[in-house]
């Protein structure tokens, strides 16, 4: 079965710092892989996805990330953080049947 | 308005009640999903369906129960409410198209607290 691992439960950087959310998955042939994002008292929003190409991906809100078979891994970032991009991170990957397995979630802190 | 709302927004019952968590969607996708997330877990599967007639069990399918009333209806019922079903629901929908396969929209969600 496929899964997801996000090693880091929470992660606190500074304003204006960047930021890297780590993501390994388990799949066995070439994986669709989303990044959502899930602010306070919110829905789901998606930041990104990967589904095949360029193993870098651009998404919303300055977010990129990028794909690495060899290391399986789908590592979330961002150049500079804002004190609004405080919320909880999910890694996800695509199963057959059109659904998703997430992480566990990472919280994303931002001290000013 | 909301493309996928979920009613009500909180819920708190009483163990053994019937509780009924409601969808609609107004993306007119054929494929909706109901989750629910628990601090440290992230996000697990219940049930999805992929239209009227097609419904699944997922992941944690005991003790719920589910209709899909139209296309853009999908209902999660808890039969007989327990404290460890105390959780936020999310409902999800999506469409099977290359551009947009395993792309999910969500609710804003539903948080259910059982005493």
């Amino acid at each position: 079965a496929q899964s997801v691992t996000q090693p880091d439960i929470h992660i606190t950087v500074s304003e204006g710092a960047s930021l890297e959310l780590r993501c390994n998955y388990s799949y066995g042939a070439t994986p669709y892989l989303f990044w959502y994002v899930q602010s306070p008292g919110q829905g789901l929003q998606l930041l990104l996805k990967y589904f095949s190409g360029d193993t870098l991906v651009q998404g919303i809100k300055g977010f990129e990330a990028e794909f690495k078979r060899s290391q399986s891994s789908f590592n979330l970032r961002k150049p500079s953080v804002h004190w609004s991009d405080a919320a909880e991170y999910f890694c996800a990957v695509g199963e057959y049947g059109n659904k998703l397995v997430f992480g566990a979630g990472t919280i994303l802190r931002v001290k000013s | 308005d909301a493309d996928v709302t979920q009613t009500p927004r909180n819920r708190i019952t009483k163990t053994g009640k019937r509780i009924m968590l409601e969808c609609s969607q107004t993306k007119g996708h054929d494929r909706m999903y109901w989750y629910r997330q628990d601090p440290g877990l992230g996000l697990r599967l219940i049930y999805y369906s992929f239209d009227v007639k097609d419904i699944n069990k997922g992941e944690i399918s005991d003790g719920y129960s589910v209709s899909r009333q139209a296309q853009a209806k999908f209902s999660l019922s808890l039969e007989s409410a327990i404290p460890n079903q105390t959780a936020l629901y999310f409902c999800a929908t999506g469409r099977e198209t290359r551009e947009y396969k395993n792309i999910q929209y969500f609710g804003a969600g539903t948080r259910l607290s059982v005493l």
